[in-house]
């Protein structure tokens, strides 16, 4: 079936520093992958995504390529900012059901000044 | 973008209530889900609907309905509720590959 591991939270670093935040999936096919981000007290919203091998999405300094050969869709940031303080799910959408989407466990990053 | 409103951001209710938590867009989207979201398990399916009156089971359906009478409705149900029901709950409307989301409910039942 489809799946998308994140690694385990929280990730804790300093302002400046930078982030790596890991996602791996299981799907058949080419699924579209997308990053979420959900700042406290607030629903999801779409950061980035791609919708095939090998794109790039990016958005608000955030980066993430589409690896098919490992299945992954790591988030990379080179400085953190304090207000990027929130809870990072990676998610994809199957090739058959394109208004789905099946969400990792969600990374939570604290940024400190 | 679509705005999604949830009704209440946070809810107490007792066991064996049934409770209601609604979901509103401001558009004309087919697509509209409901999710739950725990620590450590990310975002849950519950159900989804595709259009008035049309629905399908996501992956926990278990303890819930749904009802989709309007367009922009979307309502979760929870028949009576019980304690392992307290999580926060999120809906979302998808018009393509992009999903907006509401701000939540967090629902405790104790």
């Amino acid at each position: 079936g489809n799946s998308v591991t994140q690694m385990e939270g929280p990730v804790t670093l300093s302002e400046e520093a930078f982030l790596t935040i890991n996602c791996t999936y299981t799907a058949t096919g080419y699924p579209s992958l997308f990053w979420y981000v959900q700042y406290p007290g607030e629903g999801l919203q779409l950061l980035l995504k791609a919708t095939k091998a090998d794109d790039k999405g990016s958005n608000k300094g955030f980066e993430a390529t589409y690896r098919k050969e490992t299945t992954s869709f790591h988030l990379e940031k080179g400085s953190v900012q304090v207000s990027d303080s929130a809870v990072y799910f990676c998610a994809l959408s199957p090739m058959d059901s394109s208004y789905k989407l099946i969400f990792g466990s969600g990374t939570r990053l604290l940024v400190r000044p | 973008d679509v705005k999604v409103t949830q009704s209440s951001r946070y809810l107490v209710k007792r066991t064996g209530e049934k409770v209601f938590l609604e979901c509103v867009q401001d558009m004309d989207h087919e697509n509209m889900f409901w999710y739950r979201q725990d620590p450590g398990l990310g975002l849950r399916l519950i159900y989804f609907s595709y259009d008035v009156k049309m629905k399908e089971k996501g992956d926990i359906p278990e303890g819930y309905s749904v009802s989709r009478e309007k367009k922009e409705r979307f309502s979760l149900i929870l028949e009576s509720a019980s304690t392992n029901q307290t999580s926060m709950y999120l809906c979302a409307v998808a018009p393509g590959y992009r999903a907006f989301f509401g701000q939540g409910t967090r629902l405790t039942v104790v």
